[in-house]
């Protein structure tokens, strides 16, 4: 089936350290969202990326989307404690616009 | 605030007991999800309603059924509950079927089988 493939599975990192997660796909996407899950939580919404090669900032996170739209990044800058969580990146589904399919996540901890 | 809600936020049952767990919003949005989520794992699809029109998974279990009976509530039957349904089980709304549209998950109900 359609899948999504985010790595790394696990990130451990000093705070103030940077962090990225990687997302790839082998097909084409027309777009990709990232949310993020707090422990215990439910996955937020973090943004959407559409176009070829966009770039774009929340604060010190930096969304990546590649030239080919296949791939995908997150990049977290001086890493706080309040970033612990498991960031998931979603593609549409194959089959119906209305569904995403989520990667496996990536979770990250930091030692304060 | 408008709001996706679930309850109860923690539900146990027995094994064969058949459950409900129910979803509402007030976002007024068209499309409602529920997803099965395991310890470590991303959130799996289960099915979801584009207003009244149903769309199962194909990998999901004939033992697990869903009802919208309105724009604002669903619910999600879980017929005869197996040890290996034991998870946490997220709804979700989207305001269009279209594509670009970010979901907005409820705090999730987790489900134990006894």
């Amino acid at each position: 089936g359609q899948q999504v493939m985010q790595i790394p599975q696990y990130q451990h990192v000093q705070e103030g350290e940077d962090f990225t997660t990687y997302c790839n796909s082998s097909t084409t996407l027309s777009n990709i969202q990232w949310y993020k899950q707090r422990p215990g939580g439910h996955p937020v919404f973090l943004i959407q990326l559409v176009k070829s090669g966009e770039v774009k900032k929340q604060k010190r996170l930096t969304f990546q989307f590649g030239e080919a739209k296949k791939n995908s990044s997150l990049h977290i800058t001086a890493t706080q404690t309040t970033d612990v969580g498991t960031y998931f990146c979603a593609a549409p589904g194959y089959s119906s616009a209305s569904k995403i399919i989520f990667g496996s996540g990536t979770r990250l901890s930091i030692r304060p | 605030d408008a709001m996706v809600i679930q309850n109860p936020r923690y539900q146990v049952t027995q094994f064969g007991k058949p459950v409900t767990l129910s979803c509402s919003q007030t976002l007024n949005h068209n499309v409602m999800y529920w997803y099965q989520q395991k310890s470590s794992q991303a959130p799996k699809l289960l099915f979801h309603y584009y207003d009244k029109d149903f769309n199962n998974e194909a990998d999901t279990p004939d033992n697990f059924q869903s009802r919208r009976p309105n724009t604002s509530f669903c619910f999600l039957d879980i017929r005869s509950p197996g040890l290996g349904d034991a998870a946490m089980y997220l709804c979700a709304t989207s305001r269009s079927p279209g594509e670009n549209q970010p979901q907005h998950f409820g705090d999730g109900t987790r489900l134990s089988i006894l």
